[in-house]
């Protein structure tokens, strides 16, 4: 059955300051990886996904995360912390391409401090 | 593109009553739409998957006959909570997919149910 783990249900970091928050995954296949954003009282929006291809993904607002397979890993990475990207972020795998469900992670609280 | 609308944003109703939530894919068609229910300070929880025209799927432990859902239409699904008590307090959100290989889900952004 696959899994993930976000360790660290809170991360806090320093204006300007690098982002890392964790992502472990379990998945007897190739997965498509993803990690979504929610702001308070909002819904989910989706910063990057890796589904094939180039293993170093790109997202929005200066996020990127890099699949490591080897290591069954997922980071989520910003160079320089700013006070907007303080949120609750979700590490999310889909295995199985006959239906759609995500599996999630239990979500990483970003606290940026001034 | 991609956009995923729920209506309402907020509702508060006396326990007993029952209040409906829709979920509408504005740009694109979902062929499946999931229904999910957040607690506070917690990760999402998977109630159910809908496919437009069939019976929806309910995870275990979600009671199919309190959490009512209705995949009408390729850009519309409704959670309908029969019988609100306090305890189905809670913010649900909707996601849609279009049925692309990647298995993306795009987000509602969620209603905040409050029964009193």
């Amino acid at each position: 059955a696959q899994s993930v783990t976000q360790l660290g249900s809170h991360v806090s970091v320093s204006e300007g300051a690098l982002v890392l928050l964790r992502c472990n995954y379990s998945s007897s296949v190739p997965p498509y990886l993803f990690w979504y954003v929610q702001y308070p009282n909002q819904g989910l929006q989706l910063l990057l996904k890796y589904t094939t291809g180039a293993t170093l993904v790109k997202g929005i607002n200066g996020f990127e995360a890099e699949f490591k397979k080897s290591e069954t890993s997922f980071h989520l990475t910003k160079p320089s912390a700013h006070m907007s990207d303080a949120a609750e972020y979700f590490c999310a795998v889909s295995a199985d391409p006959s239906n759609y469900q995500l599996i999630w992670g239990a979500g990483t609280k970003l606290i940026i401090k001034p | 593109g991609a956009v995923v609308s729920q209506h309402p944003s907020w509702v508060i109703c006396k326990s007993g009553t029952s209040v409906k939530i829709e979920c509408r894919s504005l740009d694109f068609q979902a062929t499946t739409m999931f229904w999910y229910r957040q607690f506070p300070k917690q990760s999402l929880m998977l109630m159910a998957t809908s496919n437009e025209g069939s019976k929806a799927t309910y995870e275990q432990g979600v009671e199919k006959d309190k959490f009512l859902i209705n995949h009408a239409s390729l850009t519309l699904s409704t959670l309908t909570v029969t019988s609100a008590h306090p305890e189905d307090s809670s913010f649900y959100i909707c996601s849609a997919s279009s049925g692309g290989s990647y298995n993306e889900q795009f987000f509602g952004p969620g209603t905040r149910l409050t029964v009193l």
